[in-house]
């Protein structure tokens, strides 16, 4: 079973910032966050990922509570092409395999 | 870099017919995985690979076996095809030092749509 919780869709207006949240109770101290994203039916992508402090790349900003029980995904200014199922991940316990959950759906309109 | 390649990208099977999806990559990189997504569905793990030689079960491994005698390849065998096995498999890889906590990024191929009937 995935160990993230994320809701199943989200909407948001062109040009605006998408804030896509993840809950991760159960993550332990050395388990990174990954956000990958997957436009209709290509391959998922990787956007960003993090420990502790927030991250930002040119893709995404990527916030993790103090308790690291939870995240959010920022996409500054939405564009329709941002419009993907993002997926929250973290790893399996002292394992190597990465389990996606069924992710957030993310519809950006004009 | 081609990045990672699957072949081939589409294949009707007939009911207790068998195959193998290709999956190579060309960036050194010592994980390989594969992963099914049904309609509408998250990526399953069926196989890993942490290097050559070295494979383990994901979370769906049932119908399904690996091999992984080069760094570069690591096919995903279906011996006897069911219809529960019509689905979209996507082969990734990745560079990771396991002993760490951190698991680099993993680029994924454009995927394989297989229908059995």
């Amino acid at each position: 079973d995935a160990k993230t919780t994320q809701p199943p869709s989200m909407d948001c207006a062109e040009g605006r910032a998408a804030n896509l949240p993840c809950n991760h109770s159960t993550i332990s101290g050395n388990e990174y966050v990954y956000w990958y994203r997957q436009i209709h039916s290509q391959g998922p992508q990787y956007i960003i990922h993090g420990l502790k402090n927030n991250e930002t790349n040119e893709m995404a900003s990527l916030i993790i509570t103090e308790d690291r029980k939870s995240s959010t995904l920022i996409l500054p200014h939405a564009t329709l092409r941002d419009t993907a199922v993002y997926y929250c991940i973290v790893r399996v316990d002292n394992t190597d395999k990465l389990i996606f959950g069924t992710g957030t759906r993310l519809q950006v309109f004009p | 870099n081609a990045g990672v390649t699957q072949t081939p990208k589409f294949r009707i099977l007939k009911i207790g017919q068998s195959m193998t999806l290709q999956c190579t990559q060309d960036m050194n990189h010592n994980y390989m995985y594969w992963y099914r997504q049904d309609p509408g569905m998250g990526l399953k793990l069926i196989y890993y690979s942490v290097g050559a030689g070295i494979t383990d079960k994901g979370e769906v491994p049932n119908g399904y076996n690996v091999s992984r005698s080069t760094t570069e390849d690591f096919p995903l065998r279906l011996e006897l095809a069911a219809p529960s096995q019509t689905s979209v498999y996507f082969c990734a890889s990745s560079f990771s030092l396991s002993a760490s906590g951190f698991q680099e990024t993993q680029y994924f191929g454009p995927g394989t749509r297989l229908l059995v009937l």
